[in-house]
């Protein structure tokens, strides 16, 4: 079955400093692939998303590629800010149900 | 305010009472999704709708949960008789539906409590 598998947390980071959250993925068919975003007491956002092999999705400084070879879709930021501080979710969404797989998420915290 | 709306956003029950959390889906979005989220957890899925159907109830536990998502009106999400397990954050999502991989937009969730 499709699943998700991302990097354990907490990630603590100073500010300004690289980011990188590991996320793989198995499924058994052509997945678009997400990543998510949940602030303290919030629901979930969508924050960027690659719907094929190679596609590079980015927002807010953010970037993930999906690497079809690999079966990964890191996320990543060259300058974290004090904001950026929240739990990151992985997920993809088999083109053959609607449902989406989340993996357990990762969190964030950004020191000033 | 257009996304998705959940109400009550925190909601507290004694053990045995019933549950019933509501989720408005975006305007047009024919698809509304539940999820469950357990402390420093993920999202597990439970229940895929579309109106006046279940589509996909599979991660949805057999006894005491249903859901339903009526021609009028929010979708309900329905706990009876309640235990202390079932404390969690439950979110909504909704979508257009028509084509596959749309992302879902979330609700900010409702925390339900139990004592």
């Amino acid at each position: 079955g499709n699943s998700v598998t991302q990097m354990e947390g907490p990630v603590t980071l100073s500010e300004e400093a690289f980011l990188t959250i590991n996320c793989t993925y198995t499924a058994t068919g052509y997945p678009s692939l997400f990543w998510y975003v949940q602030y303290p007491g919030e629901g979930l956002q969508l924050l960027l998303k690659a719907t094929k092999a190679d596609d590079k999705g980015s927002n807010k400084g953010f970037e993930a590629t999906y690497r079809k070879e690999t079966t990964s879709f890191h996320l990543e930021k060259g300058s974290v800010q004090v904001s950026d501080s929240a739990v990151y979710f992985c997920a993809l969404s088999d083109p053959e149900d609607d449902k989406i797989i989340f993996g357990k998420g990762t969190r964030l915290h950004i020191l000033p | 305010n257009a996304g998705v709306m959940q109400n009550p956003r925190h909601l507290v029950r004694r053990r045995g009472q019933e549950a019933r959390l509501r989720c408005s889906p975006m305007k047009g979005h024919s698809h509304v999704y539940w999820y469950r989220q357990l402390p420093e957890e993920g999202l597990k899925f439970m229940v895929y709708l579309q109106k006046e159907n279940i589509i996909d109830e599979s991660g949805m536990p057999k006894e005491r949960f249903s859901a339903e998502f009526p021609k009028e009106g929010p979708s309900i999400l329905r706990i009876q008789q309640v235990v202390r397990g079932d404390s969690a954050a439950y979110f909504c999502a909704s979508s257009p539906g028509e084509y596959g991989n749309q992302p879902q937009h979330f609700g900010d969730g409702t925390r339900l409590s139990i004592l």
